[in-house]
């Protein structure tokens, strides 16, 4: 099977700005969880949707959002972007209930 | 009491040696302990879990080492080899409560030397 797809791999934008990432999961797998990574803050939840709902969410701002469609592909969006928005956004994806997370490649944000 | 605690930050051991990465958690609602292996520019990779009815798991050279009554648990790294040097993530969730929330330790960089 082909593993977790992440596009832009790499991603430069202006403070205010607003960027949109896309992830593709592992065919058949419903849960999709994003993440972001930082050197300082190190991996940091953002939110968890399975079947199009949001499960779960981390404490990030509302600047921050996603959404996920029926075919299980998810996309992240963050609008008015911030300096500390500068991070590698992972996306990991699940079979569902208790199944293990496998990460993608990453998208590499930088805001200047 | 959702932090997941990890140490050492950085560890660096000879070829053949073993490496130990210790973390500590508080909620003892979490039921599923990964162990995540991360090479630069990569996205981290699933290394090996354990469930807290277990108190070891091992596979191949990794062994996880699990005490639920200190809530802690560790990773062993058995012939550590130079191809092993990268950063290492503990992390746990619960996922009986139908969740896949990662909540991920510090991070440890490991350096294995020739």
């Amino acid at each position: 099977k082909a593993g977790v797809t992440q596009t832009p791999r790499y991603l430069i934008k202006t403070r205010g700005q607003q960027v949109t990432l896309s992830c593709s999961p592992i065919s058949g797998h419903r849960s999709v969880s994003w993440y972001q990574q930082t050197p300082g803050q190190g991996l940091q939840f953002l939110f968890e949707y399975f079947s199009e709902t949001q499960r779960n969410k981390g404490n990030f701002p509302g600047r921050f959002s996603g959404r996920q469609f029926s075919n299980s592909r998810s996309e992240m969006n963050v609008s008015t972007l911030e300096l500390g928005d500068s991070a590698l956004y992972l996306c990991a994806s699940s079979g569902g209930q208790g199944g293990e997370q496998y990460f993608g490649p990453g998208t590499r944000l930088t805001v200047t | 009491q959702q932090q997941v605690k990890q140490s050492p930050q950085s560890l660096i051991v000879q070829k053949g040696g073993i490496s130990i990465i210790n973390c500590a958690y508080e909620n003892t609602a979490f039921d599923y302990f990964p162990w995540y292996q991360q090479f630069p520019g990569k996205g981290p990779a699933l290394l090996i879990a354990i469930r807290p009815d277990v108190s070891e798991k091992k596979e191949g050279r990794f062994t996880i080492s699990f005490n639920k009554s200190a809530k802690q648990f560790s990773l062993h790294i058995m012939d550590s080899q130079p191809g092993d040097s990268a950063t290492y993530f503990c992390a746990a969730s619960y996922r009986s409560g139908n969740t896949g929330k990662l909540i991920f330790g510090q991070g440890t960089t490991l350096q294995v030397k020739p």
